[in-house]
Parts: structure tokens; sequence; C-alpha cells
């Protein structure tokens, strides 16, 4: 079965500090996609990141980033200089070549402390 | 360009009832997904349209039934609410049916069944 796992149902930092989310999944596929989304209090979940799984290097978005670890199965995201417009849920999610669903995990709730 | 729409943004049902839910995409995306999540949840991926045909329905009882109009819009009917059927639905558009098309999501109907 496809499952993607948060262990970090919640994580707080402060404003301008660097925090790091879990995430972790399981395939038996070999071409896939991986995504981080947020989703703020307004509900509307918004794309962060993006990773092909067979690029070897790891996404950037701004001030965001991802720990790609193919072989481990994982996919962190790092959240650089943390501001207060980035408290938000984030889930990870993942979705194989050919399918139609992106299979999410159950999310961590990010608090940035001013 | 206006993002994904969908309507009504808040509804309440009893038990019993039948409820339709409605999605309007992206100017030029041809593929609807609709998710379910349940508070505290990640979303669970309910049915994929694209030009019209069903390309792919999740783990949901029959009771669940969408389809996508000749403008690709498209509507989720649910009958018999349940209690459990209470959730936020999301309605997310993309160009088309691959995998590799980035998902868009909408702001979701919130859902209560009492």
């Amino acid at each position: 079965a496809q499952t993607v796992t948060q262990s970090q149902p919640e994580m707080s930092v402060q404003e301008a500090e660097t925090v790091t989310l879990s995430c972790t999944y399981d395939t038996s596929e070999s071409d896939y996609y991986l995504f981080w989304y947020k989703q703020p209090p307004s509900r509307q979940m918004i794309l962060v990141i993006r990773q092909e799984a067979y690029k070897q290097q790891n996404a950037t978005e701004n001030r965001f980033s991802v720990n790609f670890q193919k072989a481990a199965k994982s996919f962190s995201l790092k959240i650089s200089d943390s501001q207060l417009g980035d408290a938000a849920m984030y889930f990870c999610a993942y979705i194989w070549r050919g399918a139609q669903k992106l299979v999410f995990g159950q999310g961590t709730r990010l608090t940035i402390n001013p | 360009d206006a993002g994904v729409t969908q309507s009504p943004t808040h509804l309440i049902k009893t038990r019993g009832q039948h409820v339709t839910l409605r999605c309007s995409p992206i100017s030029g995306h041809k593929s609807v997904s609709w998710y379910q999540q349940v508070l505290g949840q990640g979303p669970q991926f309910i049915f994929q349209y694209y030009e019209k045909e069903e390309r792919g329905r999740g783990n949901f009882p029959d009771r669940f039934s969408a389809r996508q109009f000749p403008n690709y819009s498209s509507e989720l009917n649910v009958n018999a609410l349940l209690l459990g059927d209470s959730a936020l639905y999301l309605c997310a558009s993309s160009l088309g049916a691959s995998s590799y098309n980035e998902q868009f999501f909408g702001p979701g109907t919130r859902l209560t069944v009492l």
C-alpha cells in the first residue's frame, strides 16, 4: 500500500529561525512525485514545493528546500528564516506515475512564535 | 485569472439527506479531482474526472457520485448522508489527467451533517 507518514503532529519555531518537517513514505514504485502543501486557516491548499523521484538534486523554492532521501524513503521540508505567514498545516503528499490520486500524510501544524 | 472556485462555502444537512457540491476549475484545465478532508486528517481521494469521464475512484461507498460537464465544471453528490460524511470537501483542477500535472486546489466546502 502507498502510505505517507508525518510523525510530527505539531511543531513550533521562533520567527526568523529554521525548522524542519519530517515525512516518510512507503511505495514499491520507482517513478513518482513528492510534494509539500501548505493549508492556512483559510483552508486553501497551496503547493509549496515538488520533487521528482528521478532527480537526485533536492528541490528549492526561495526559503523552502527539501532533503530527499530516496533509499530511505524520506522527504523532509526545511523552512529557513521562518515568517509569521508560514504558520499553517503542512501536508506531505505523493503520487506515482500513472496514478490519478495524491496520497497525503496526516499533516503537521506549524506555529511561528514572534 | 480566477483560481478554482467551489460552492457553497458551508452547508449544514441532516442525516439521510442528499447534498450537491460544485466546482469550477481554472480556465483551460480539463481535469477535476475531489478529496474529502476529515477534521485533523489529510485529504482522501474520492474521484478524478477528465474530459467528462471518470478516470479514478477512491475507496468511498456508492453513495458518492460525481460528474463533469462540457465546460469542465464538476458536481459531487452524496446521498443518504451519515454523520461521518462531515468534512471539508476539496476540489482540485489540473491541465490534464497525468500524474505530472500540478493539482490546484479550491477553498473547499465545509459540510456538517447533524
